[in-house]
C-alpha cells in the first residue's frame, strides 16, 4: 500500500527557509493530490497546501505568500518551502495523498494516508 | 474560511460506553466532512469520510452521520484502543479546515 515519509532539517532560524521532502512508496504520485498538513506542539491542525501530480497547486491563503509546494514525479517526491519562518512555525509537518477530487472515494477529497510527521522547530 | 467547532473538547468514559462527538459548521457543508483519530505521537487516520462511509479496515462500531452544519461520531462501544483525539475536516471549499479536536479520556 502507499506510504509517505517526510524528511528535512529538524531546526531551523528565524528568518530563514524551512524545507521539507515527502518520498512516496509503494506507489505512484499519479492522479492524485498531495498535501502538507502542520501541528503546532497539543495543538489543532492545519491544512497548508496541495499540489496535484501535473504540478498545480493550491495553497491555504493563511501561508500562502510564503508556501512553496512542487513535485518530483521521477522520484515520487513532493516537497515543501516555508520561507521567513518564525516561532509561530514551529510544528509537526505531516505530508498526505488527498485533499481534492471525488468526495466518494479515498483519498479523493480526504486525507489518507499520512506520513508519521517531522518536528521543526524555529530557533536560533 | 470555514470554521469547524467540535464538543466537547475532552470526554472521560469507560469501555463499553457509547460515546458521541459533535461537530458543527459555521455554514453549511452538505455531507462533505471526515473524520480522523489521532493517538499521541502518531498521525491522524481517517475514520469516517462523506459524513457517514466507513474507511476501509475501521471498526464497524465507530459511524458517522448528519448534514449541513452540524455531524456526529459515534463510537457504539468503547474499546481500549480508541482512546485517542478525533477530528472533523470539512471538504466543502478551500482552504480545508478541521475542528479543534475532541480528547476520548479513560474514566
Amino acid at each position: 500500500q502507499v506510504q509517505l515519509q517526510e524528511s528535512g532539517p529538524g531546526l531551523v532560524k528565524p528568518s530563514e527557509t524551512l524545507s521539507l521532502t515527502c518520498t512516496v512508496s509503494g506507489g505512484s504520485l499519479s492522479s492524485s493530490y498531495w498535501s502538507w498538513i502542520r501541528q503546532p506542539p497539543g495543538k489543532g491542525l492545519e491544512w497548508i497546501g496541495y499540489i496535484y501530480y501535473s504540478g498545480s497547486t493550491t495553497y491555504n491563503p493563511s501561508l500562502k505568500s510564503r508556501v512553496t509546494i512542487s513535485i518530483d514525479t521521477s522520484k515520487n517526491q513532493f516537497s515543501l518551502k516555508l520561507s521567513s519562518v518564525t516561532a509561530a512555525d514551529t510544528a509537526v509537518y505531516y505530508c498526505a495523498r488527498g485533499g481534492s477530487g471525488s468526495y466518494y472515494s479515498v483519498p479523493g477529497s480526504w486525507f489518507d494516508p499520512w506520513g508519521q510527521g517531522t518536528l521543526v522547530t524555529v530557533s536560533s | 474560511d470555514i470554521q469547524m467547532t467540535q464538543s466537547p473538547s475532552s470526554v472521560s468514559a469507560s469501555i463499553g460506553d457509547r460515546v458521541t462527538i459533535t461537530c458543527r459548521a459555521s455554514q453549511g457543508i452538505g455531507n462533505l466532512l471526515a473524520w480522523y483519530q489521532q493517538k499521541p505521537g502518531k498521525a491522524p487516520k481517517l475514520l469516517i469520510f462523506a459524513a457517514s462511509s466507513l474507511q476501509s479496515g475501521v471498526p464497524s462500531r465507530f459511524s458517522g452521520s448528519g448534514s449541513g452544519t452540524g455531524f456526529t461520531l459515534t463510537i457504539s462501544s468503547l474499546q481500549p484502543e480508541d482512546f485517542a483525539t478525533y477530528y472533523c475536516q470539512q471538504a466543502d471549499s478551500l482552504p480545508r479546515t478541521f475542528g479543534g479536536g475532541t480528547k476520548v479520556e479513560m474514566k
